[in-house]
């Protein structure tokens, strides 16, 4: 299985300022179509999953753009340009090249 | 709008067997690969399971696999999941999901599935 290990775990922002959350695979997340299957979603307290970005840097339709994703190949990041209040919950990065499909343990985004 | 609407969890006892259903709108569901996935209690995502547009294929996290079964009525547009011998490490939030390119794209609000004695 494909592990995926995100840094930090938690990550006390002050509103406002940036933050950054790092994934990191086991193994090369690029498929056989050249394409890479990484995905970041973001989980209010009390609310479903939602996800933001798809391979690696493409934002869904509605995600605000202080969002963004970049990274190739083992090491991908996520990054909040300027932190707002809705921000708040747990950031998850998921690969989808290889079954089964595995999440990091995902990352808190939390006001200081 | 997509809509998707997870029912079925509970309170069981280990060994106890449990179905759960999703109905699905706002977009073409027999179109669509859907997939099952939870949160435990303290813990993070993980994957369950996953079923092709017309029910074909599925794929199952090893830890489920011989006990769960994905299925699925696209003329009602509906996602089962039937659960079997379940354990106290199946214990989570239940959510059905749909599938984007690899990916999960959109998700309902969860069913509370507990597995105590």
């Amino acid at each position: 299985d494909i592990v995926m290990t995100q840094t930090p775990l938690s990550s006390p922002v002050t509103l406002g300022q940036p933050a950054s959350i790092s994934c990191r695979s086991s193994q090369s997340l690029v498929f056989g179509n050249g394409k890479t299957y990484l995905s970041w979603l973001q989980q209010r307290p009390g609310q479903p999953p939602r996800l933001l970005i798809y391979q690696i840097s493409n934002r869904l339709s509605g995600v605000p753009d202080r969002f963004s994703g970049s990274g190739a190949g083992t090491d991908f990041t996520l990054n909040i340009s300027r932190v707002e209040a809705e921000d708040v919950g747990v950031y998850y990065c998921m690969q989808g090249t290889q079954l089964p499909w595995t999440f990091g343990q995902g990352t808190k985004v939390e006001i200081k | 709008e997509v809509q998707l609407v997870e029912s079925g969890g509970g309170l069981v006892q280990p060994g106890e067997s449990l179905r759960l259903s999703c109905a699905a709108s706002g977009f073409t569901f027999s179109t669509t690969w859907m997939g099952w996935l939870r949160r435990a209690p303290g813990k993070g995502l993980e994957w369950v399971a996953d079923i092709d547009q017309v029910g074909s294929e599925t794929n199952y996290l090893d830890s489920v696999r011989g006990r769960f079964t994905i299925s699925r009525d696209n003329a009602k547009n509906s996602l089962f999941l039937q659960m079997h011998s379940l354990r106290v490490e199946d214990t989570a939030v239940y959510y059905c999901a749909s599938h984007g390119d690899r990916c999960f794209e959109n998700w309902g609000q969860g069913t509370q599935v507990t597995v105590s004695s």
